[in-house]
């Protein structure tokens, strides 16, 4: 069975500094992982993907993450943070097609708080 | 493109009375549509996967005859919450795939209030 694990429910970081978001995922098999920000009262918005490939994965809005088969992590990074990065964060697992349930397992959440 | 939209947007209920919520793919065929739950401050959890077409697979401690759902076609699905109780107060969450596709788009959400 697949599950997620996001270390860290709430992150602060100061306005500019690097942004660090873990996630960390079990898995008989490398899965396809992503993570999606959420703001509040609204859906979930895709920042990245990895499925096959280059394993550093560039998103939108300046996020990147790498997947480490060896760590089993997909960590979250940004550079710089913005004000407007604040958010609710949520990494997901998903078995690759053809080995097995195809539905998203997501990990708890990591709410991130910029500092001005 | 890749837009999913649902309505209302809000709801607030009195207890006992059921309501419907619809989750629509604005610009592509969804042949998977997913529901999910999400609990304030919490992860989502997933409810049902539904298949248009065929009846929606529940998840383990999901009811399926108090959350009844609907796949009729490859643009709606919808949710009704039967006989609402205040514990169902949440946040819906609805996701569409295209058929063979690797990534759910998601819907923004409708908040339940049942007084």
């Amino acid at each position: 069975a697949q599950s997620v694990t996001q270390l860290g429910s709430h992150v602060s970081v100061s306005e500019g500094a690097l942004v660090l978001l873990r996630c960390n995922y079990s898995s008989s098999v490398p899965p396809y992982l992503f993570w999606y920000v959420q703001y509040p009262n609204q859906g979930l918005q895709l920042l990245l993907k990895y499925t096959t490939g280059a394993t550093l994965v560039k998103g939108i809005n300046g996020f990147e993450a790498e997947f480490k088969k060896s760590e089993t992590s997909f960590h979250l990074t940004k550079p710089s943070a913005h004000m407007s990065d604040a958010a609710e964060y949520f990494c997901a697992v998903r078995n690759a097609p053809t080995t097995g349930a195809n539905n998203l397992f997501f990990g708890t959440g990591t709410r991130l708080t910029v500092i001005p | 493109g890749a837009v999913v939209s649902q309505h209302p947007s809000r709801v607030i209920c009195k207890s006992g009375t059921s309501v419907k919520i619809e989750c629509r793919s604005l610009d592509f065929q969804a042949t998977t549509m997913f529901w999910y739950r999400q609990f304030p401050k919490k992860s989502l959890m997933l409810m049902a996967t539904s298949n248009e077409g065929s009846k929606a697979t529940y998840e383990q401690g999901v009811e399926k005859d108090k959350f009844l759902i609907n796949h009729a076609s490859l643009t709606l699905s919808t949710l009704t919450v039967t006989s609402a109780h205040p514990e169902d107060s949440s946040f819906y969450i609805c996701s569409a795939r295209l058929a063979g596709g690797n990534e759910q788009f998601f819907g923004p959400g409708t908040r339940l209030t049942v007084l």
